[in-house]
């Protein structure tokens, strides 16, 4: 079975930092999706890639198909984007038939 | 707001003891997902309905069973919760953007099993 794996699991920042988070999977995908937890809350969805590059405020994705291969940065990092980043993918179906999760990233940006 | 909403947020329940959690959503979405998200793991995709039609996944335990009366309740039954069966619980749902599927969660059901 595809298996995500993403890197770091734990990363430390100070605030104002460039953060990159990369996810990398083993097998065709029909999308990949970057998602956000808070400690004790809901996930957030922050963004669907099938190519290229998606731009949401400070948060920056891309995907490399051939490479297999997506990287989530955050510019000017903040103490609110400490999260759980978490890439999974979907394969069949467009998504339809859910997700495949990695295990997260854990950030925490210090003041 | 359009949203999915999750009830009970905390559910204690005794060993062997049937427990239902509950998911509903605004938003209209053809699809409904439950995860189930043990301590410091993934996600982990137990069963999705598509309109009415029940989606299993081949590992998901024959303890866990679902029901969706209609578009916007969407519930998880548990027949006999084991210790190993403590988890957040996520209802999630879809919709096809384009081709693709952007999914919608609710902030999740963490259950405790004494």
């Amino acid at each position: 079975k595809n298996e995500v794996e993403q890197s770091p699991q734990n990363l430390t920042a100070q605030e104002g930092e460039f953060i990159t988070i990369n996810c990398s999977y083993s097998v065709g995908i029909s999308a990949l999706h970057w998602l956000q937890q808070h400690p004790g809350g809901g996930i957030v969805s922050l963004f669907m890639l099938s190519s290229g590059k998606k731009k949401h405020g400070r948060l920056i994705a891309t995907i490399n198909i051939q490479e297999k291969h997506s990287s989530l940065h955050i510019t000017a990092s903040h103490p609110r984007d400490s999260a759980v980043y978490i890439c999974a993918v979907s394969y069949s179906g467009g998504g339809a038939d859910g997700l495949t999760f990695g295990k997260g990233t854990h950030l925490i940006i210090q003041p | 707001d359009a949203m999915v909403i999750q009830n009970p947020r905390y559910q204690v329940t005794q060993f062997g003891k049937p427990v239902t959690l509950s998911c509903s959503q605004t938003l209209n979405h053809n699809v409904m997902y439950w995860y189930q998200q043990k301590s410091s793991q993934a996600p982990k995709l137990l069963f999705h309905y598509y309109d009415k039609d029940f989606n299993n996944e081949a590992d998901t335990p024959d303890n866990f069973q679902s029901r969706r009366p209609n578009t916007s309740f969407c519930f998880l039954d548990i027949r006999s919760p084991g210790l190993g069966d403590a988890a957040m619980y996520l209802c999630a749902t879809s919709r096809a953007r384009g081709l693709l599927y952007e999914q919608y969660f609710g902030p999740g059901t963490r259950l405790t099993v004494t």
